[in-house]
């Protein structure tokens, strides 16, 4: 299966209101958990990360959640904005010294 | 300003025509990769150096060469195209895998 697992691929939320993307991972060598925010026709762009020795981790609007038992962390972002609306990766890194990325969920925020 | 720069941003070639797509870093990054991201698969990993002279396959790896004989640069080397290696690619470096990754601005590749 894949090494990384992003669900749902498509999320539409109205101006205000709170997004979640989950994602999942099968590597349990895994420690490193970035999230990359890409805006159409640019370039990918770290917007928070986490590693495994903590649980939570949080920046302004956006935070991310780790359950190691489960291999899953999730990006959650708070009061949607307009310029929230892009491609968010969620990505993994494996222990052979790669980092393995999601297929992406695009967030649509509804004015 | 610290960056990671690609050349070219657009290119259209034909079947079977060799081509190089440079990246330069100036962040004395030890850590480079390079991605293709098609619609709906995400950011694909084709090859990554962990240093100079040390490379490895990703995901996605045939096809493609790359070369790493000095930290800063790290080229992408398509000896023979084909249309599906037709998608938009992206050159990364960081300090290890396990930090922030700076990307280049894209290449977008067509052949036909």
């Amino acid at each position: 299966g894949e090494n990384v697992e992003q669900h749902p691929s498509t999320l539409s939320v109205q101006e205000g209101d709170s997004a979640v993307i989950k994602c999942t991972y099968s590597d349990s060598a895994s420690n490193y958990f970035p999230w990359y925010k890409q805006e159409l026709g640019k370039r990918p762009q770290l917007i928070i990360d986490i590693r495994s020795n903590v649980g939570e981790k949080k920046d302004q609007r956006i935070a991310v959640t780790l359950n190691k038992t489960a291999k899953h962390f999730s990006l959650h972002i708070t009061e949607t904005q307009p310029e929230d609306s892009a491609v968010y990766f969620c990505a993994a890194s494996m222990g052979n010294n790669r980092l393995a990325f999601g297929k992406g969920n695009q967030v649509v925020v509804i004015p | 300003e610290a960056q990671v720069t690609q050349n070219p941003r657009y290119l259209i070639t034909v079947t079977g025509k060799k081509l190089t797509v440079t990246c330069s870093q100036n962040m004395n990054h030890e850590y480079m990769s390079w991605y293709r991201q098609d619609p709906g698969l995400g950011l694909r990993q084709i090859y990554y150096s962990m240093n100079v002279e040390v490379t490895d396959k990703g995901d996605v790896p045939e096809g493609y060469k790359v070369s790493r004989k000095e930290k800063r640069n790290f080229p992408l080397i398509l000896e023979s195209p084909s249309p599906n290696q037709t998608s938009l690619y992206f050159c990364a470096s960081s300090l290890r895998p396990t930090t922030e990754a700076f990307f280049g601005q894209g290449t977008r590749l067509t052949v036909v």
